[in-house]
C-alpha cells in the first residue's frame, strides 16, 4: 500500500495542454517535494512546499500544498515536449528523521 | 549537475559476479541514501547513512552490501545477485535534518544481472 497515492500514473497529452497531477495521502507531512526525472537520469527537485495551502509557481508550472498538509498537486500550463519525464512527489516527516516518502509517479508525455 | 555523482553508469553482471557502485557528492552534505528503482516500483529506499552510520537497512538482502568510508563517499558492494535485481541504482545525499529535507540525487547505476 502506497502511502503517497500519485495519479494519474500515465499521461499522453499533445502540445499545448494543461495537465494537474494530484498526490494524496491520509498522512500529515511536514514538507512536500516534487521532483522530475528525464530517462536515464536521477529525480531532479521541483520545489518544496512547507506551509498548508501554500502555492509556489515556477514559470508554467504551479505547485499547491493541501491545507491539512496531506496533499498536493502540479498544474503544468501550455504543456511543453520538453516537460515529457516521470514526475514524482516525495514527503517528509518530522518523526521520520531525514527520510522521504515517495509516491508511485507520474509518468507524463507531451506529443508535439 | 546536481553534485552527486555515481560510477559506473552502466553495468551487466553475472550472478556470480563481485561488483561496487561508487557515489560521491560535492555538497557538504552529511546523509547519503541508496535507492532501487525498478519498472514495476516506486523508489525503494535501501539504505540510509547519517554522519557515516547507517540509520537505516530497509530489509534488504544481504547480497547488496553498503559502505559509506565518510561523508563524502558511498559503495554499494553487490555479489551474488539475482535476475530480479536488475533495476536503476539511485544514490542520494541531502543537509542535516531540519536544512529543507531535500534530497539531491545522482543520475543513477543501470544494473542489468544475466
Amino acid at each position: 500500500t502506497q502511502l503517497l497515492e500519485q495519479s494519474p500514473q500515465f499521461l499522453s497529452i499533445q502540445e499545448g495542454e494543461n495537465l494537474t497531477v494530484y498526490c494524496n495521502s491520509s498522512s500529515v507531512f511536514s514538507s512536500l517535494q516534487w521532483y522530475r526525472q528525464e530517462p536515464g537520469e536521477g529525480p531532479v527537485l521541483l520545489v518544496t512546499v512547507v506551509t498548508g495551502g501554500e502555492v509556489k509557481k515556477l514559470k508554467r508550472l504551479t505547485f499547491q500544498f493541501g491545507d491539512a498538509r496531506k496533499d498536493s498537486s502540479l498544474h503544468i500550463t501550455a504543456a511543453q515536449p520538453g516537460d515529457t519525464g516521470l514526475y514524482l512527489c516525495a514527503g517528509a516527516k518530522n518523526n521520520a528523521g531525514n527520510m522521504l516518502t515517495f509516491g508511485g509517479g507520474t509518468r507524463l508525455m507531451v506529443k508535439p | 549537475e546536481t553534485g552527486v555523482t555515481q560510477t559506473p553508469r552502466h553495468l551487466v553482471m553475472g550472478m556470480t559476479n563481485k561488483k561496487s557502485l561508487k557515489c560521491e557528492q560535492h555538497l557538504g552534505h552529511n546523509a547519503m541514501y541508496w535507492y532501487k528503482q525498478s519498472a514495476k516500483k516506486p523508489l525503494e529506499l535501501m539504505f540510509v547513512y547519517n554522519f557515516k552510520e547507517q540509520t537505516e537497512n530497509n530489509s534488504v538482502p544481504s547480497r547488496f552490501s553498503p559502505e559509506c568510508p565518510n561523508s563524502s563517499h558511498l559503495f554499494l558492494h553487490l555479489h551474488t545477485l539475482q535476475p530480479e535485481d536488475s533495476a536503476l541504482y539511485l544514490c542520494a545525499s541531502s543537509p542535516p535534518r531540519g536544512a529543507g529535507d531535500t534530497q539531491y540525487f545522482g543520475p543513477g547505476t543501470r544494473l542489468t544481472v544475466l
